[in-house]
């Protein structure tokens, strides 16, 4: 089966630029996760969306950062203004959720440069 | 945060056994004992998951102790392309809506020649 998409694989822009993220999960998956990973660290999660409504976005940065899943399908990751500091590896993933414990599959992810 | 420790890096022998430790002294009742592995450059892989008794599938074995305090993955035979950062990641049941997975910094194991 086809696996998470994420475009694009890599983006540089200036500090305070904007920018967007787009991923399409795996086909029948209710449950699509965005994560944040810094070189060096372990993936943070920034939102998290069961069909298109989401169900924790505690660690996204709402000043600057959001996220939309209109379909619950595809969902896009928006940056604006960008920080030096958003230099990062944005990750996408998906599960089938609901009552049964089920694996997280992640996509490539997205290199963010930010100078 | 993330309710695991692990040592920072561990190295094996190819064709040799490779156990990677982990404690979670905190578990619940309620949470499953999950690990990743994370190939450079690209995203996590799930391996495998357990609640209290040892799984094992095609890629490696989870062994859980009988108080659930920690666990450890066995990969039987190491090889090059093992080489990775393996998190171990306590994961709440699901309730309807599928749980998230909080990360650490996990291990990093080096598979040599």
């Amino acid at each position: 089966e086809a696996g998470v998409a994420q475009s694009p694989r890599y983006k540089i822009i200036e500090k305070r630029q904007s920018v967007a993220f787009w991923c399409n999960p795996i086909s029948g998956h209710a449950t699509l996760y965005w994560y944040q990973q810094i070189l060096g660290q372990g993936p943070k999660l920034l939102i998290q969306f069961q069909n298109n409504g989401v169900v924790d976005d505690s660690q996204l940065p709402k000043d600057r950062f959001s996220a939309e899943r209109l379909k619950g399908v595809d969902s896009t990751l928006k940056i604006q203004p960008a920080k030096l500091e958003d230099s990062a590896v944005y990750l996408c993933a998906s599960s089938l959720g609901g009552l049964s414990n089920t694996e997280a599959f992640f996509g490539q992810g997205t290199r963010l440069t930010v100078v | 945060d993330a309710k695991t420790t692990q040592p920072t890096s561990m190295d094996c022998a190819e064709g040799r056994a490779a156990n990677l430790p982990c404690n979670h002294s905190t578990i619940s009742g309620n949470e499953y004992v999950y690990w990743y592995r994370q190939i450079h450059s690209q995203g996590p892989q799930y391996i495998i998951h357990g609640l209290k008794n040892n799984e094992t599938n095609e890629m490696a074995s989870l062994i859980i102790t009988e108080d659930r305090k920690s666990s450890t993955l066995i990969l039987p035979h190491a090889t090059l392309r093992d080489t990775a950062v393996y998190y171990c990641i306590v994961r709440e049941r699901d309730t309807g809506t599928a749980s998230k997975l909080t990360f650490g910094t996990g291990t990093r194991l080096q598979v040599t020649l």
